[in-house]
């Protein structure tokens, strides 16, 4: 149980395009999501947590008209890259909260989706 | 705001010896703390988490201790295998501020 799924697991995109990543809790509901990105051989760094049916909590530094996020169902966050550059390019990784677990903070990640923008 | 550091940022021992990597967060609020381990390009693999209800916790080889007093916990893997070659990071609080990681070797 507890699968967190991502899509796409890699995109290649152009310069000023926007990319959407969806992160998807299988078999169970998730109120709260997070999203985290990694650079090569460096620490996951927190961007955002996403709440259903309420607007997203931005980690300082984190543009969020940049890094769009959309907590549309229990079951679903988005996370829209807009007019992407060179430097977004990282690995993108989400994670997501059992509703059902109550006070459990155990956190589920998503495989994660590369992202390369030329 | 929230910090967390991990200390060493890599760490190699022979096969069979122990290997112990701490962190130390600043959050006393923080009642939640987890272990993870990533393998290149995969996802953060839950190995092991502890409450702050308990000081020490573990699981076959693998233990943590917290000392809340000192707003520090440690990973502790006894018998080490070359499988446990890996980056493995603390988070806190609540699991969701990651430490800077910590490279594992395991020396045949």
């Amino acid at each position: 149980g507890a699968v967190v799924s991502q899509h796409p697991s890699r995109v290649i995109c152009k310069s000023g395009t926007s990319v959407k990543i969806e992160c998807r809790s299988l078999d169970f509901q998730a109120t709260t999501m997070f999203w985290y990105r990694q650079f090569p051989k460096k620490s996951l760094m927190l961007m955002a947590t996403s709440n259903e049916g309420s607007k997203a909590t931005y980690e300082q530094g984190v543009e969020k008209d940049k890094f769009l996020i959309n907590h549309a169902s229990l079951t679903l966050s988005t996370l829209t890259v807009t007019s992407a550059h060179p430097e977004d390019s990282s690995f993108y990784i989400c994670s997501a909260r059992d509703f059902s677990a109550g006070e459990s903070e155990t956190q589920y990640f998503g495989p994660g989706t590369r992202l390369l923008v030329l | 705001g929230e910090n967390v550091e991990q200390h060493p940022s890599t760490l190699s021992v022979q096969e069979g010896d122990s290997a112990v990597i701490k962190c130390t967060y600043s959050d006393s609020a923080s009642n939640y703390f987890p272990w993870y381990k990533q393998e290149l390009g995969k996802r953060p693999q839950l190995i092991i988490d502890i409450r702050s209800n308990v000081g020490e916790k573990k699981d076959q080889r693998i233990a943590v201790t917290l000392n809340k007093t000192a707003k520090h916990f440690s990973l502790h893997i006894t018998e080490t295998q070359p499988e446990d070659s890996a980056v493995y990071f603390c988070a806190a609080p609540r699991g969701r501020i990651f430490g800077s990681g910590t490279r594992l070797s395991i020396r045949p």
